[in-house]
């Protein structure tokens, strides 16, 4: 079926880096989602990308639907202590999946030792 | 205003036990979810319903049951747990299908003994 590769699985982070992950598939979408999940709680939306190249921004979070439809991608610039959590991409294609979202994995981000 | 409201929040059942676990939202979202959350696995639909009086299989289906009898309830039934159903449980809504984006509640962390 069809299945979303988030990189990297985990990465760590030192206040005021830049972070970068991004999502793969061999399906096209016609969506792509970024949520993120902090622990105890449920996901939160926090971009939604319509558009093939579309570049779309909430606050320091900059994500980006790719191209070839496969494929997104989300920044965060200048990162801070409470963007600690699990982010999860999801994406959506009318033609499969009943037309319901389908989840990568995950990229859980924590702070350097 | 509450959002999406699951529960109980925790639950330990022993194997072959029957529960039901609840989601209420109160946004008039049409669309309901029903999803699992593993380590290592992301989110996984079980069930989702696209409207009061209708339900269907997501990804993940077996062992569980949903009703839909109210536009703002979604119920998850499980009629005979198994130590395979511990998981993290989450409901979602949406206005009219993934493309809005989806609201979670927080869980409810289900282990079965």
């Amino acid at each position: 079926g069809q299945q979303l590769n988030q990189s990297p699985q985990s990465m760590f982070i030192q206040e005021g880096e830049d972070v970068s992950m991004n999502c793969t598939s061999s399906s096209i979408f016609n969506t792509w989602l970024w949520y993120k999940q902090d622990p105890g709680e449920g996901p939160v939306l926090l971009i939604a990308l319509y558009k093939a190249g579309e570049l779309t921004s909430n606050g320091r979070l900059t994500a980006q639907f790719g191209i070839t439809r496969k494929d997104s991608f989300l920044n965060i610039s200048a990162s801070i202590p409470s963007d600690v959590g699990i982010y999860f991409c999801a994406a959506q294609n009318y033609g499969g999946s009943q037309g319901n979202l389908i989840f990568g994995k995950g990229t859980k981000l924590s702070v350097k030792p | 205003n509450a959002g999406v409201t699951q529960t109980p929040k925790f639950r330990v059942l022993k194997t072959g036990q029957s529960m039901t676990l609840l989601c209420a939202q109160d946004m008039n979202h049409e669309y309901m979810y029903w999803y699992r959350q593993d380590p290592g696995m992301g989110l996984r639909l079980i069930h989702y319903s696209v409207g009061e009086g209708t339900t269907a299989k997501g990804e993940v289906p077996d062992g569980y049951n949903v009703s839909r009898l109210k536009k703002q309830n979604f119920l998850l039934g499980l009629e005979s747990a198994a130590p395979s159903q511990t998981s993290v449980y989450f409901c979602a809504s949406s206005v009219q299908g993934p493309v809005d984006g989806y609201t979670f509640g927080s869980g409810t962390r289900l282990t079965v003994v």
